[in-house]
């Protein structure tokens, strides 16, 4: 069956060092989509991409950066870890019309 | 820009009762809206999804129905169950972006 895994599903880190989250989907979709999931916040966009080479700003992309190489692959980097960047990191995909967004388990990642 | 809001943020309800939960949006020009649930620690299960130009989406237990001049959904689950208790969480596609809810948190009491 087609998924979408992350790794790793658990990460902590130190201010200041850079990080990289992998998100990767077996449904050969070309859309997919970083979030973060913060308390009082819900979820927001951080960054996505409608195919290969193809990168995109959601609303809150200070300080993260993706790159997109093939279809199967997006992974989340962020330079330089910061506290506020604590929080609970959601992939997805879809496909570019119908545009049901399959998630991701997610990675929680703790920056000290 | 799309603000989505989840009323109320939880609810409890006795086993076998109907749940209601709503959803509202600011930005009528929407693709789509989905229904999710997410359970504690965990990612999201798409439930529904609604074109914009249809009116109600069904799955076994679970009606939503979608009136995108008012700005609203409402998502039925009939006959709630304790494994219903969960979160869930309503989110309107523009373009291919999604704008979340914060959602509404259910608990089915046995």
């Amino acid at each position: 069956d087609a998924e979408i895994t992350q790794s790793p599903r658990h990460k902590i880190t130190e201010t200041g060092r850079q990080v990289t989250l992998a998100c990767h989907q077996t449904w050969n979709h070309n859309n997919m989509f970083w979030y973060r999931q913060d308390l009082g916040h819900g979820l927001r966009l951080i960054h996505y991409s409608y195919g290969v080479h193809d990168t995109n700003k959601g609303e809150v992309s200070d300080g993260y950066s993706v790159s997109r190489s093939n279809t199967e692959d997006l992974p989340l980097t962020l330079e330089s870890a910061a506290s506020s960047q604590t929080s609970v990191y959601f992939c997805a995909s879809s496909e570019p019309f119908y545009n049901e967004q399959f998630f991701g388990p997610g990675t929680r990642l703790t920056v000290l | 820009k799309q603000e989505v809001t989840q009323i109320p943020a939880a609810l409890s309800v006795p086993e076998g009762e109907n749940l209601v939960l709503n959803c509202s949006f600011t930005d009528s020009a929407i693709y789509n809206l989905q229904w999710f649930r997410q359970d504690p620690g965990k990612g999201l299960t798409s439930l529904l999804l609604i074109q914009s130009s249809q009116r109600e989406q069904t799955s076994g237990r679970l009606n939503a129905s979608l009136d995108k001049s008012s700005g609203r959904s409402t998502l039925y689950i009939a006959a709630s169950q304790p494994g219903d208790s969960a979160t869930y969480l309503c989110a309107v596609a523009n373009d291919y972006k999604l704008s979340f809810g914060a959602g509404t948190t259910v608990t089915v009491r046995a």
